[in-house]
């Protein structure tokens, strides 16, 4: 079974802070994706990587920005956290293409205060 | 650019009964794949059918089938004899044939009443 985690499962930071979530999966899954979710939003794509040390802006990338050192570990990082992200964050990732089945990560609920 | 759409926020069936969750789509795309994803509360979010925009036979995975009208660009999804473990948010989302990123929609909460 594929595995993606998510290094927490709720986190509170204050305004100003960095914050890195990190998202891990053990497939050898060459594309990787965050999303945001807010209730009656739906899921919106912040950053995705189709292969190690690419990035790509999806449609919120504002305020984060993404690391992917290594194929399995993709990383969010809020450089100065904000109340308007607190949100809960989605990590998935698929074998090599957007069509394939995406896996997702149980998210983190991050609160920013 | 593509746009998925699902009209229905919220929705609720008995158990045993079938409930029908709506999606359309736009995109300019002759090639493309549509999705249905579930997220039970508190659980991570897994695919539920996928379906081929050149295949005319709709994707039907147990009790979970789909309508694809292609013309109509329509994709909801069926879900027969409802269980309780079947309440969820669910997700239609879409891509093209390239490399483009999935588009979800906004989500439809089902409630499964026992």
């Amino acid at each position: 079974d594929v595995k993606v985690t998510q290094s927490s499962r709720y986190l509170v930071k204050r305004t100003g802070e960095k914050v890195f979530l990190e998202c891990v999966q053990d497939m050898d899954h060459e594309n990787m994706f965050w999303y945001r979710q807010d209730p009656g939003l739906g899921l919106r794509l912040i950053y995705f990587s189709y292969d190690v040390k690419m990035k790509e802006k999806g449609d919120i990338p504002e305020g984060y920005s993404v690391s992917r050192e290594k194929k399995e570990r993709f990383s969010l990082i809020l450089e100065s956290a904000s109340t308007n992200q607190t949100s809960m964050y989605l990590c998935a990732s698929s074998f090599s293409s957007p069509r394939d089945t995406q896996y997702f990560g149980p998210g983190t609920r991050l609160t920013v205060l | 650019a593509q746009t998925v759409t699902q009209s229905q926020p919220e929705m609720s069936v008995q158990e045993a009964e079938t409930v029908t969750l709506s999606c359309t789509y736009d995109t300019s795309e002759s090639d493309y794949y549509l999705f249905w994803y579930k997220q039970p509360p508190s659980r991570q979010m897994i695919l539920v059918i996928r379906q081929e925009a050149y295949k005319q036979q709709n994707a039907t995975e147990n009790r979970f089938s789909v309508n694809f009208q292609k013309a109509a660009k329509s994709f909801s999804l069926k879900i027969s004899d409802s269980q309780l473990g079947d309440a969820a948010m669910y997700f239609c989302a879409s891509t093209n044939s390239g490399n483009t990123p999935l588009v979800f929609g906004k989500g439809t909460r089902l409630s499964v009443i026992a």
